[in-house]
């Protein structure tokens, strides 16, 4: 069974860092790209960030980049998200979520979704 | 790429057929697809490139459309499907989703 679990989230002040983990498992891992998708509360989803198998291509929202890095681990089978300079804004769920590869060559279809981990900035 | 989804509110009976709409700002081919949530759960994939109904999704889901205008519809609403719906495409970064769709018992 494919398996996500996100971890990491907390309460952070504002300007301050937090590193979320996506652990994967029930599939290889190293063939398929991953995502990022968060979720404020109440309110839709927004893309975040997506990295291909091997790292070579890493893709941002606008609204994160410069501030967040996204990585992976093959070896561990994890994703990664470094959150730098954290703003009110960024408080949300963040799910990660599998690469389904429906063309090849062509990112962007998520499934399966993590349950999601909820980071909160506030002061 | 902006997509808008309408209406913002369904309300429908079980049994009932539902259209759900999303519309995009510029051409994202067939390049779309739709995910249903539901209160306190992960986002799960139903539809891909417009007409393709993911592993395990009930043929009641259909998916049509292509280039700016796209349509989700449920042909008899079961008790589960009463959730929120979103349509999301890839055609081109950044990835965008649309506002989303309620679906509620009326």
């Amino acid at each position: 069974e494919v398996q996500l679990v996100e971890s990491g989230g907390g309460l952070v002040k504002p300007g301050g860092s937090l590193r979320l983990s996506c652990a994967a498992s029930g599939f290889p891992f190293s063939s398929y790209s991953m995502n990022w998708v968060r979720q404020a509360p109440g309110k839709g989803l927004e893309w975040v960030s997506s990295i291909t198998s091997s790292s070579t291509y890493i893709y941002y929202a606008d609204s994160v980049r410069g501030r967040f890095t996204i990585s992976r681990d093959n070896a561990k089978k994890s994703l990664y998200l470094q959150m730098n300079s954290l703003r009110g804004e960024d408080t949300a769920v963040y799910f990660c979520a599998r690469d389904f590869p429906a063309t090849p060559s062509r990112m962007g279809v998520f499934d399966p979704w993590g349950q999601g981990t909820l980071v909160t900035v506030s002061s | 790429i902006v997509l808008t989804q309408s209406p913002a509110t369904l309300s429908l009976s079980p049994g009932e057929r539902a259209t759900l709409s999303c519309r995009a700002s510029q051409s994202v081919s067939s390049y779309l697809a739709w995910y249903q949530q539901k209160p306190g759960q992960a986002p799960r994939l139903l539809i891909y490139d417009a007409s393709n109904r993911a592993t395990g999704i009930p043929a009641r889901f259909s998916g049509s459309g292509s280039g700016t205008e796209f349509i989700l519809t449920i042909s008899s609403l079961e008790p589960e499907d009463f959730a929120v719906y979103y349509c999301q495409q890839r055609s081109n970064w950044p990835l965008t989703f649309g506002g989303g769709t309620k679906v509620e018992i009326k």
